[in-house]
């Protein structure tokens, strides 16, 4: 079982460079999100999605895309990266059915991304 | 929007002391959940608790919903519990994600 994994696991971008983060869980958990973890900062939700086809924005979406047609699978987008952009992101699911606000979150191991 | 406070930033101890580390929010929640998270690595569940007290192994966590407050606990501390620990809370229905305090970087000292 392995759970909430991402990739890739580290990525170095130039400044205007586009990337794709893959988020992929084998829990069938509804619920879907993405962080970044910045030094000094708790992690902050830059997008997350209810369920297989919809998609919303968190705190700080700015400059990021997100994607869910699959149920399994929920895609990060950088279309043209910049250097406020590394950090390290972090993926996580809860809930496989019924209200979520009282479930366990399962996060992946990290990307961590740098823009130069 | 929840805020959510940790205490210590930093704790450095000698092995086998008893740990505590404390989280306060702002605004009511449905859940609190404490996270661990070693050097360069992953993030990982430790404990989800809406009320009372839960244990497992050397760590206990603790939470009064009245006061909103949290604390982890370790007993007998080992250099291997040396990671940062995250506390984080949901509101409401919780399908928009968790708010994170920005953690407790421990160190234990063989």
């Amino acid at each position: 079982n392995a759970g909430v994994t991402q990739t890739p696991k580290f990525r170095v971008l130039k400044t205007g460079q586009s990337m794709t983060l893959l988020c992929a869980q084998d829990m069938n958990h509804e619920y879907m999100y993405w962080y970044r973890q910045d030094p000094g900062m708790g992690l902050r939700l830059i997008h997350y999605s209810v369920g297989e086809g919809t998609t919303a924005k968190g705190e700080v979406p700015d400059g990021y895309n997100v994607s869910r047609l699959k149920k399994q699978n929920f895609l990060l987008g950088l279309e043209s990266a910049a250097p406020s952009q590394t950090s390290v992101y972090f993926c996580a699911t809860r809930g496989d059915r019924g209200w979520v606000g009282n479930t366990e979150a399962f996060f992946g191991q990290g990307t961590r991304l740098t823009v130069v | 929007k929840n805020e959510v406070e940790q205490s210590p930033q930093n704790l450095t101890a000698q092995e086998g002391e008893f740990i505590t580390i404390n989280c306060s929010y702002s605004v009511g929640i449905s859940a609190l959940h404490w996270l661990q998270q070693h050097p360069g690595g992953g993030i990982v569940s430790l404990f989800m608790l809406s009320s009372g007290k839960k244990k497992h192994g050397r760590l206990i966590a603790t939470i009064n919903i009245q006061e909103k407050h949290s604390s982890l606990h370790i007993t007998a501390s080992h250099p291997r519990d040396s990671a940062v620990y995250i506390c984080a809370v949901s509101s409401g229905g919780g399908a928009d994600g968790l708010t994170f305090g920005k953690g407790t970087h421990l160190i234990i000292q063989p």
